[in-house]
């Protein structure tokens, strides 16, 4: 697609339940990360894929978080158990590099996930 | 850790000249960028410098001074779609990573008014 899209675009869940958030980057980008915004806040990363391979988790808040990328292009980020504080705008975004050159990362619309 | 700065809130005319600024500390600097976003959208990319000096893009321009931690986004000819976030982000290549994760402020909320 022209650019990365996330879904859903909005997603309410109970406390307790588990949730999936997909991304789809721009096609032929390697490098893949996902970012957490609360409200009034800048985004804060959680985790990057290059390709397949999950290089970064280190911004995973919790065991209860899980994002996979299996072929190298759709990335899917699970909760589980989900609480109250993990409401908040999951944004993905994609680069065609590895991140190590001048190349920006383009982000999705987002998915708002709202815990009740 | 990465401290990165920048206001809260400015507010501006239409057709005037504004300027966001950011600061920053970082222990690998690897180049900043600024990003715009309206509410409920996606970040888009405005700017990105990794050199001191001027980098100029139409109404928008960005300046990095790198001994300082210090950039700023300036907007020309202000019209009122520019009203959004602005968001400044460092990749910072600390403690022996080699990833570009960015570690962004926590935006700059622009009002233009007519």
């Amino acid at each position: 697609g022209a650019g990365v899209s996330q879904s859903p675009r909005y997603k309410v869940a109970k406390r307790g339940q588990d949730v999936a958030l997909r991304c789809d980057p721009i096609s032929g980008h390697v490098s893949l990360f996902w970012y957490q915004q609360a409200l009034g806040q800048g985004p804060e990363f959680l985790t990057y894929f290059q390709n397949e391979a999950q290089l970064d988790k280190s911004g995973l808040p919790s065991d209860r978080f899980f994002a996979e990328r299996p072929e190298g292009s759709v990335s899917t980020l699970k909760i589980q158990r989900t609480q109250q504080e993990d409401s908040a705008v999951y944004l993905c975004a994609s680069s065609q590099g590895s991140g190590t050159l001048n190349q920006p990362q383009h982000f999705g619309d987002g998915t708002r996930l709202s815990i009740l | 850790g990465q401290n990165i700065d920048q206001p809260t809130e400015m507010t501006a005319t239409e057709g005037a000249i504004v300027q966001i600024n950011c600061t920053y500390q970082t222990s690998g600097f690897n180049g900043l960028f600024w990003y715009q976003q309206h509410a409920g959208e996606a970040p888009t990319f405005l700017s990105y410098n990794v050199l001191d000096g001027l980098e100029e893009k139409g109404r928008f321009s960005s300046f990095l001074s790198r001994s300082k931690g210090y950039s700023y986004l300036l907007l020309k000819e202000l019209q009122m779609k520019d009203s959004a976030s602005y968001l400044c982000a460092v990749r910072d290549f600390d403690r022996g990573s080699t990833l570009g994760r960015l570690y962004f402020g926590r935006g700059t909320q622009l009002t233009v008014w007519p």
